[in-house]
């Protein structure tokens, strides 16, 4: 079955840092997003990404964080300037149309921000 | 705006009994979908079951069911049989179809299935 990969598993930085997350969405999707949960709270939308562009943000997503589809398979969520509320798991996601309620999420990155 | 609500904090069920997971919804849109995902504490999202707003039939999956209330805007999960291995955090989301149809999801319930 196919599957959304997101690497690394667990990442640790330092404050101030900037951090890459990556994921690998199924193949013939066309939508992506980015998910965020701090520990022992519920999973926060972040962004959605449809045809090379952001197509909708919450207000978490602010100046310190970019998406990117370098090269029509990974999809990157980048943070600039990490801070400690940052620590959190990231989940990737990826769905194939409109309608369709196929919604598949990557295992997570571990971020841990110090 | 969507609001999910799951006012259980904490379930406890024995072994190879059902339970059931309440979930609550908001939404001024007709055309909704929603899940239920199953988070070990290994950390993964694992989707359980999808029940759409003009599904008719209530969702089924193996030993998931979706008791589907649409006038009271519920969609609680049901497990029947519970496994040990059902101890988890289990988490209610809803999507609307329209827009780029991000997931709105609520605090969770954890589940914890003893011997």
């Amino acid at each position: 079955e196919p599957e959304v990969t997101q690497t690394p598993s667990h990442q640790v930085t330092q404050m101030g840092q900037e951090v890459i997350l990556r994921c690998v969405p199924i193949s013939n999707h066309l939508y992506f997003y980015w998910y965020r949960q701090i520990l022992g709270q519920k999973v926060e939308f972040l962004v959605s990404f449809y045809n090379n562009e952001i197509s909708e943000k919450s207000e978490i997503f602010d100046d310190q964080f970019s998406v990117e589809r370098p090269d029509g398979s990974n999809f990157t969520l980048k943070i600039r300037s990490t801070k400690l509320e940052d620590s959190a798991m990231y989940f990737c996601a990826s769905s194939l149309s409109q309608g369709a309620f196929g919604y598949t999420f990557g295992s997570g990155t571990r971020l841990t921000v110090v | 705006a969507q609001k999910i609500t799951q006012t259980q904090p904490g379930m406890f069920v024995q072994e190879k009994e059902a339970v059931t997971l309440d979930c609550t919804y908001d939404t001024s849109d007709q055309s909704y979908g929603l899940f239920w995902y199953k988070q070990p504490s290994s950390g993964e999202m694992i989707f359980l079951i999808y029940q759409g707003s003009y599904d008719e039939q209530n969702a089924t999956e193996g030993r998931y069911s979706l008791n589907f209330q649409k006038a009271r805007k519920s969609a609680n999960l049901v497990i029947s049989a519970s496994q040990l291995g059902d101890s988890a955090m289990y988490f209610c989301a809803m999507r609307e179809n329209t827009g780029f149809q991000k997931l709105v999801f609520g605090t969770g319930t954890r589940l914890l299935v003893s011997p």
